[in-house]
């Protein structure tokens, strides 16, 4: 099983709204993602986690929230959004984060965020 | 600082023909590369991992070559199929930073 869920599909919120994205990967991969696409980009890295523990946050505002609870899921907790965070947010994992040259990054299907 | 370039960005092909995309990186000292698929509003479909060793991987009609001197590697797709169409993304990685991603080539087959 190489499967990567996120829920929900779709989100609409206002931008005093609090809400949560949420990612499973039931692989035992040690090191989960979130990224962050707009429209005809590629995917911009937000945070990683590695063995449950936050290794980088590439400077994303504090309005988005990271959790990893435990090893197989991941949390984006999101509050005061602002319309230019609409995007797709992009989960993805894979077995490390190390030295090893095969960790291959597998991805969820996407959360479509609209901020009204 | 790692760059990817992936030419073509848009590419319009009838259906059947062979062709290849193109994914060039600045840094040679990669450990693997690897290239996905997204259809419009999805998600990234991993088509093939090749290691920093390897020359090249093959999936179906897919064949994925590396050159880690020059810094290039090919996405070579086999007698192209309306189904084919999508965005092609090829990604780096070395060492614990992440990913890093091209632009993507826009792939239409046209029936």
């Amino acid at each position: 099983d190489t499967e990567v869920t996120q829920t929900p599909k779709h989100l609409v919120m206002g931008m005093t709204n609090k809400k949560s994205l949420k990612c499973e990967q039931h692989m035992g991969h040690r090191a989960m993602y979130w990224y962050k696409q707009k429209a005809k980009k590629p995917p911009e890295l937000m945070f990683v986690y590695s063995y449950e523990k936050l290794s980088i946050n590439e400077s994303v505002p504090s309005r988005f929230s990271p959790e990893c609870p435990n090893s197989s899921l991941l949390n984006l907790h999101l509050h005061a959004l602002q319309p230019e965070d609409s995007a797709l947010y992009l989960c993805a994992s894979s077995p490390g984060v190390g030295q090893g040259p095969t960790y291959e990054q597998y991805f969820g299907p996407g959360t479509r965020l609209t901020v009204t | 600082k790692q760059e990817v370039t992936q030419i073509p960005a848009a590419l319009s092909v009838p259906e059947g023909e062979n062709l290849v995309l193109n994914c060039s990186f600045t840094d040679s000292a990669i450990y693997n590369l690897q290239w996905f698929r997204q259809d419009p509003g999805k998600g990234l479909t991993s088509l093939l991992l090749i290691q920093s060793s390897q020359r090249e991987q093959t999936s179906g009609r897919l064949n994925a070559s590396l050159d880690k001197s020059s810094g290039r590697s090919t996405l070579y797709i086999a007698a192209s199929q309306p189904g084919d169409s999508a965005t092609y993304l090829c990604a780096v990685r070395k060492g614990n930073t992440p990913l890093v991603f091209g632009k993507g080539t826009r792939l239409s087959v046209i029936a």
